[in-house]
This record gives C-alpha cells, structure tokens and sequence, in this order.
C-alpha cells in the first residue's frame, strides 16, 4: 500500500460526458502528480501541484484540467470525453527536497472507460 | 524531446534463469533515472534511483546499472514473484522539484516455475 488513495477505481461513461478523479495524497506529501497510462502511449505527464499551485505541465489536453485543495487533496476534471479519452489514470505523490530519492509514490488508479 | 526505449517488450524466464533488461534513453540532461516495477491492475512501484553513470544499485535480485546512453536491470536467478511489468524512466534537467518523468512502454516479465 503506497499510503495515495484513488477514487473512483473503475468509471464508465459515454462521449461527451465530464467525470472528476479524486486523489488524496501520502500523509505529509506536498506534490501530487496526474499520469495518464494508455495501451498505445505508455504512461504520460499529465500536470503536477505543489501546495496548491500549478508546478508543472506536461501532455494535458485543454479539456482536462486539475487542482489541489487546501487539504491536499486533488481532482482531475476531463470533460467533453472522447473514447481515445479511455485509459489508466494515475495520481501520485513525493516528498520534495531533504533525503528525496526522486521517488514517486502511485495510487492503483482509476480506469475510466468511455463508451 | 526525452526518449526511454524499452527491451525486449517481452521476456519468458524459467526460475532461475537470469537475464538483463536494456533502456536505452536521450535526454537532454539527466537529472535521474529511474526503475518501476508495475504488477496487473496496480500503481507502479519504485525500484531504484541512479543519477550518474558507473553508478550502481541493488535489490534482492535485483541490480540496476547506468552508462551515458542506457540503463540495465539485471535479475539474478528469479522467481515467479519477480513476474511484473519493469518501466524505466528519465528525468531531465531543468525541471528542479518537478519529477515529470519520461517513461518507456516498460519490459513485460514473465518468470515460470
């Protein structure tokens, strides 16, 4: 157990939909990272929050977006879902600086299938 | 751009009988390099970290090594328990605390008793 808890585990939706992915962090872990895993593309970037606030982003389509509450916790709004939309989503989290092994912690992801 | 290329996709072992996966990477700078280990239907799960070439770490039967252009994960003598999905991934400078890893599509290793 990574101590990153994912909800929902499984999600099924149609085209055109918008679904939100919850993400709760390590205790302690101030990052949280969205990857997004499909069968053609591997795992990819998608974004990262520090605290808060946007830190990084990577290939994250304008139809998604995220954010990071005051608790830590973070969703993963995709909206207007298209089937390539249909994947593996994972959040993750690190501790940053100090003793960090560059170590990321994942969740067991939310597998959204888009109909 | 950050590439991570992955080999084999594929390796059938008998227990036993060890083997090397390679992951060949072009990175602008390498800040880190890192190996997963992803079982069906789980989150990927941190192997190692290596930062520099001639660097070297180990686990169990694991081993991971770095040269300027690839990585190896040597398994020594697995066992059933080892069978899993192995991802490599880069991370580049400059991208300070962010770890927006690069990732292979990962050697699927499948050990038989």
């Amino acid at each position: 157990d990574s101590g990153v808890t994912q909800t929902p585990k499984h999600l099924i939706t149609a085209t055109g939909q918008r679904v939100t992915l919850r993400c709760s962090p390590r205790s302690g872990d101030l990052s949280v990272y969205w990857y997004q895993q499909s069968l053609d593309q591997g795992l990819q970037f998608l974004i990262q929050y520090y605290n808060g606030e946007e830190r990084a982003k990577g290939n994250i389509l304008e139809r998604f977006s995220a954010q990071q509450f005051p608790d830590l916790h973070s969703e993963l709004n995709l909206s207007s879902l298209e089937l390539g939309d249909s994947a593996l989503y994972f959040c993750a989290s690190s501790v940053e600086g100090g003793t960090d092994t560059g170590e990321l912690f994942f969740g067991e992801g939310s597998r959204l299938t888009v109909l | 751009e950050d590439q991570v290329t992955q080999s084999p996709e594929a390796l059938r072992l008998q227990e036993g009988e060890s083997s090397s996966l390679n992951c060949s990477y072009t990175v602008s700078g390498l800040r880190g390099l890192f190996w997963y280990r992803q079982d069906p239907g789980k989150g990927p799960e941190f192997l190692f970290t290596l930062y520099s070439a001639g660097e070297e770490k180990e686990k169990e039967r694991l081993k991971a090594t770095l040269t300027k252009k690839e990585s190896f994960l040597h398994i020594t003598a697995p066992k059933p328990e080892d069978s899993a999905t192995y991802l490599c991934a880069v991370q580049a400078w400059p991208s300070g605390s962010a770890r927006q890893l690069t990732f292979g599509s990962g050697t699927q290793l499948t050990v038989l008793p």
